[in-house]
């Protein structure tokens, strides 16, 4: 069974630090990696996606993905309040052919 | 353009019914896949279907249904219900589903509660 791992946290940041958000998966055939952020009681949305090693960039938010040690990770630059969610890491293109997602991070950032 | 659409948002069943959620995918979108959600299991993959044809089956029993029609639209249905099948039940749609590395986009889900 492939797997993606995440702590569960929950992870407390102050308002304005860097949230560090991490994940490892076991399916060293994934290809594509993804990050959502779930609100309580609310479905998952898209924050950012990435295919190939490096960083990625959007806004306050960038993911870093190193194939080799099968480890994607989650940066978010000035956190706010609005940001406490769940994160979610979920990694496709393995031999399972869906995607897998990891349980989730809680975040919470405090004022 | 409007999202993905799941009906009905909230219902209430008992145990042994039978359940029919229904799902409308982003226009365009041909792969429709179902997830149950819950706090101790987190996201797990029901299913897959596209272009009217289960593609991929997640580990639940045969109880667990789905089909697809041919505007795309899917429909899951959860016979004989048990109390662990509370959960939000989410479909999501992509262009040509998860296999390719494509996006999926999350409806809002269906909570249902099994007494």
């Amino acid at each position: 069974q492939k797997e993606v791992e995440q702590n569960s946290g929950p992870l407390s940041v102050p308002e304005g630090a860097i949230a560090s958000l991490n994940c490892t998966y076991s399916d060293r055939g994934s290809q594509s990696f993804f990050w959502y952020r779930q609100y309580s009681g609310k479905s998952p949305e898209l924050i950012m996606s990435i295919y190939s090693n490096g960083d990625k960039e959007d806004g306050r938010f960038t993911a870093q993905l190193n194939k080799a040690s099968q480890y994607v990770s989650l940066l978010i630059r000035d956190s706010q309040p609005s940001d406490s969610a769940t994160y979610l890491c979920a990694v496709s293109g393995g031999s399972q052919g869906n995607l897998i997602f990891g349980k989730g991070t809680k975040l919470s950032v405090k004022p | 353009k409007a999202g993905v659409t799941q009906t009905p948002r909230y219902l209430i069943k008992t145990r042994g019914q039978q359940v029919t959620l229904s799902c409308s995918p982003i226009s365009g979108h041909r792969s429709v896949s179902w997830y149950q959600q819950t706090p101790g299991q987190g996201l797990q993959f029901l299913f897959e279907y596209f272009s009217e044809t289960q593609r991929n089956k997640g580990n639940f029993p045969g109880r667990f249904s789905g089909r697809q029609f041919s505007n795309s639209r899917s429909e899951m249905n959860v016979s004989t219900l048990e109390l662990g099948d509370s959960a939000l039940y989410l479909c999501a749609s992509s262009l040509e589903g998860e296999r390719g590395g494509n996006t999926i986009y999350f409806g809002e889900g269906s909570w249902l509660t099994v007494v």
